[in-house]
């Protein structure tokens, strides 16, 4: 069975300071792993995706992901957070491109 | 415009009126989605279709209809509306080369 877990449905953090946003999954089969985010009354943007090549994915506003096999973990990371970083973030898995199994969200607020 | 578009961005109707909501994409994906996503609950998945004329049911089909005649156009019709479907309700398209999906603006839509 699929199905993803983002710990934490809110995170604060200082501008400048670490972003950690966590993610684990399961799944029977190799997965595809990707993070979304979605600013206020916007749809939902990719930010990186992990398809089995690099580990460690880099993806767009600085942002970057490493898929840990042994932890099933996708944890999202960004060294110095901006204002502008300030949206929900949602950790996707997919087996085959035809189906989607989503987190339920991590709201990410930046703190002047 | 190349993208995925959904039409109305928003909509009030009333309960036990029908109402429909429009998705256009114009990069011919084979699979197209429908999520409603409310609080608490990140996007659940309603209706998705692989393909022009094949539909299936998702996590949460119940009140909802779907047809795909063309493979750009995915509409969804609430047959006989309710407040518990007062939600946002985001389109998306994949094919199975990139992998990801493709997210439309959203409908925010209001049963009163």
């Amino acid at each position: 069975a699929q199905s993803v877990t983002q710990l934490g449905s809110h995170v604060s953090v200082s501008e400048g300071a670490l972003v950690l946003l966590r993610c684990n999954y399961s799944s029977s089969v190799p997965p595809y792993l990707f993070w979304y985010v979605q600013y206020p009354n916007q749809g939902l943007q990719l930010l990186l995706k992990y398809t089995s090549a690099a580990t460690l994915v880099k993806g767009i506003n600085g942002f970057e992901a490493e898929f840990k096999k042994s932890e099933t973990s996708f944890h999202l990371t960004k060294p110095s957070a901006h204002m502008s970083d300030a949206a929900e973030y949602f950790c996707v898995l997919s087996n085959t491109g035809n189906q989607f199994y989503f987190g339920t969200g991590t709201s990410l607020t930046v703190i002047p | 415009d190349a993208g995925i578009t959904q039409s109305p961005r928003y909509k009030i109707t009333e309960t036990g009126r029908q109402v429909t909501l429009m998705c256009h994409q114009t990069w011919s994906h084979s699979y197209m989605f429908w999520y409603r996503q409310d609080l608490g609950h990140g996007l659940r998945l309603i209706y998705y279709s692989a393909a022009a004329d094949i539909t299936d049911k998702g996590e949460v089909p119940d009140g909802y209809v779907v047809s795909r005649s063309k493979t750009e156009n995915f509409p969804l019709t609430l047959e006989s509306a309710t407040r518990s479907q007062t939600s946002v309700y985001f389109c998306a398209s994949s094919d199975l080369v990139n992998t990801e999906a493709f997210f439309g603006q959203g409908t925010r839509l209001t049963v009163v």
